[in-house]
């Protein structure tokens, strides 16, 4: 599986847009981006997945670069409920494979 | 909307005791999975099983470990004799599997504590 490198921890003020930042430049072509979000020890959620085109849903947006080498998950107006955190996940758009979470980056939003 | 559920939330017991953790998966998903996370760590995927039988374990997941679909709806992880470093919290997570979001919806965990 391709490794991700994500930013240990960072801050958000409270309305403004959070921008995640994730490298993975050893992914291959058939391996999707996806990010799940951990609140306080609850289950993993899923937020969004894509190949390599930009994706938005209603919970956020996911910005993949031409190369595939990094992406960015954005929350458009962040609360303090989307204090979490966030995971990207790189792995095969196969239904019976595992996810392998490293160790995400922890958002803070702060009023 | 569909939601995985676990049983218990907390279990307490001895070391060298068996338990049972349930989950009933979101109906008519096809892919279930257990992982778990030791306080302060990463989720650690254990294992994960289609038609009825485990297609992928990790080293964690030894003879100790065993899952079962007992009926239509359960999910079950049994520990047959727990070890201190068995507490975590553990979670079961499925998959629809049908060509829809691919995606996999977890429950919200049993806290699990060996004395």
């Amino acid at each position: 599986d391709a490794k991700t490198t994500q930013p240990p921890s960072m801050d958000c003020a409270e309305g403004r847009a959070a921008n995640l930042p994730c490298n993975h430049s050893t992914i291959s072509g058939n391996e999707y981006v996806y990010w799940y979000r951990q609140i306080h020890s609850q289950g993993p959620q899923y937020i969004i997945h894509g190949l390599k085109n930009n994706e938005t849903n209603e919970m956020a947006s996911l910005i993949i670069t031409e190369d595939r080498k990094s992406s960015t998950l954005i929350l458009p107006h962040a609360t303090l409920r989307d204090t979490a955190v966030y995971y990207c996940i790189v792995r095969p758009r196969s239904n019976d494979y595992k996810l392998s979470f490293g160790a995400g980056t922890t958002v803070t939003v702060r009023a | 909307e569909p939601e995985v559920t676990q049983t218990p939330s907390h279990q307490v017991t001895q070391m060298g005791q068996e338990v049972i953790l349930r989950c009933v998966p979101i109906s008519n998903h096809l892919y279930f999975y257990w992982y778990r996370q030791i306080l302060g760590q990463k989720v650690e995927f254990l294992v994960s099983f289609y038609n009825n039988e485990i297609s992928e374990k990790s080293e964690i997941f030894d003879d100790q470990f065993s899952v079962e679909r007992p009926d239509g709806s359960n999910f079950t992880l049994k520990i047959r004799s727990t070890k201190l470093e068995d507490s975590a919290m553990y979670f079961c997570a499925s998959l629809p599997g049908q060509g829809l979001r691919e995606t996999q919806y977890f429950g919200p965990g049993t806290r699990l504590l060996v004395l």
